[in-house]
């Protein structure tokens, strides 16, 4: 079955912790990126990434960082988590970056506290 | 910044009537716009897009209409199912950058 997989799907965490929310999809997309979803706000990118061992920032990437070593795999890594990053978070991947049709992992509702 | 919004964050309609989901955007570059529907508890799944050359797009069930002297885009369902009760959010797609940009999305609640 054709998917985006995150883990974990839910998380709660300490200010200060690093943590890693892993992303795998089975697709064989070249164009990868990362989404929060906060309420009022919408989805906003934090990251993308066209290929391996490219990633570029996307509109909120502050105290975000990310890596692409293997096409299938885009970790999503906060060294540093603070209260403001408790969000929904969500991966998403496309054949590319002018594709409209993005699938989406299930999500991971971070908490910070 | 450009954005993309919506007029209405919910919409309430009886089971077999057509939905009409509207949203407003500002960024005329974009090369297509899209609509993207979320169901509690999952992540944003693909409806249908719409090309910036075009004015009108049918799927099943569902049409896209664009209209870019305003800057207008709409959703239509027809015979709204209690299964397309979610959130519905329009984006469009800036293929030079690579990325969706969202509008805050609108919640559809369908009666039986």
């Amino acid at each position: 079955e054709a998917q985006v997989t995150q883990n974990p799907r839910y998380l709660i965490t300490v200010t200060g912790k690093k943590l890693t929310v892993t992303c795998s999809q089975n697709m064989n997309h070249e164009y990868m990126s990362w989404y929060r979803q906060d309420p009022g706000l919408g989805l906003r990118q934090i990251y993308y990434s066209m290929n391996v061992e490219v990633t570029d920032k996307g509109d909120v990437p502050e105290g975000y960082k990310v890596s692409r070593k293997e096409k299938r795999n885009f970790p999503l890594i906060l060294e540093s988590p603070s209260p403001n990053q408790t969000s929904l978070y969500f991966c998403a991947s496309s054949f590319g970056p002018g594709n409209t049709e993005a699938f989406f992992g299930q999500g991971t509702r971070l908490t910070v506290v | 910044g450009e954005s993309v919004g919506l007029h209405l964050p919910t919409l309430s309609v009886q089971e077999g009537d057509n939905s009409i989901i509207n949203c407003a955007y500002s960024n005329s570059a974009s090369d297509y716009f899209i609509w993207y529907k979320q169901e509690s508890g999952k992540g944003p799944q693909f409806i249908i897009d719409i090309r910036s050359n075009m004015d009108k797009r049918q799927g099943q069930r569902v049409t896209v209409l664009l209209n870019k002297t305003v800057k207008h885009l709409s959703l239509q369902i027809a015979a709204t199912q209690p299964g397309d009760s979610a959130v519905y959010f329009c984006a469009e797609n800036w293929r030079s950058q690579g990325n969706l940009i969202f509008g805050k999305g609108t919640k559809l609640s369908v009666k039986p």
